[in-house]
């Protein structure tokens, strides 16, 4: 049973709004992830840390912040809220070994609506 | 680049059926590929992992495949039930190094009828 969290579940906000998204593990894993997921489409990887002060921006370009201080938590940040960032935020981490357990687990995810 | 297709998009089937869904990448120098399963509004639950050395793995009713030379696997779920509706994502991890984040299908919606 994977032991990531995510909130909140929903978040209905206005234009402008400063919302941070939390994520926490408590399986001690070195990588995470944040992917975004519009409906029908598939996850875009917008950021990911290997661990401890490590963050790197991923393939989708975000107008988010994330930061690593603590290895089981791994939170994203807007600054300014707009419409354009409506979609599902999905937070995954997953073991740092080579062959054994790369499975990626996933969070049950931020619905996040920018009226 | 490597690009993730899964076919079909949707997928209705009466329960007890037998059926086989379909995950082509165009890169075939991949570390692993896992099958996922997502219900509505939720995050994702890994089901089956195949490292690229692996030709398949079972897991209960479900049977993965993987070809990694033609660039496909596949996802057998053998006697289908309504409980196995939902949204299943193939999804590959591109390069040998541990921890490389992976690329997704867009899945392919699965609705088992009783």
């Amino acid at each position: 049973e994977a032991d990531i969290y995510q909130t909140p579940r929903y978040l209905v906000i206005g234009t402008g709004k400063k919302i941070t998204l939390e994520c926490s593990q408590t399986m001690g894993h070195d990588k995470m992830y944040w992917y975004q997921q519009d409906p029908g489409m598939e996850l875009h990887l917008i950021h990911y840390s290997y661990g401890v002060n490590s963050t790197e921006k991923g393939d989708l370009s975000s107008e988010s912040t994330v930061s690593r201080i603590r290895t089981e938590h791994f939170p994203l940040t807007l600054e300014s809220a707009r419409p354009s960032h409506t979609s599902q935020y999905l937070c995954a981490s997953r073991d740092s070994g080579f062959a054994t357990n790369e499975k990626l687990f996933f969070g049950s995810g931020t619905q996040l609506s920018v009226l | 680049k490597q690009e993730v297709t899964q076919i079909p998009a949707a997928l209705s089937v009466p329960e007890g059926e037998n059926l086989v869904l379909n995950c082509s990448f165009t890169d075939s120098a991949i570390y692993n590929l896992q099958w996922f399963r997502q219900d509505p509004g939720k995050g994702l639950t890994s089901l089956l992992l195949i490292q690229s050395s692996q030709r398949e793995q079972t897991s209960g009713r479900l049977n993965a495949s993987l070809d990694k030379s033609s660039g496909r696997s596949t996802l057998y779920i053998a006697a289908s039930q309504p409980g196995d509706s939902a949204t299943y994502l193939c999804a590959v991890s591109p390069r040998p190094q541990a921890g490389t984040a992976l690329i997704f299908g867009k899945g392919t919606t699965l609705s088992v009828s009783s």
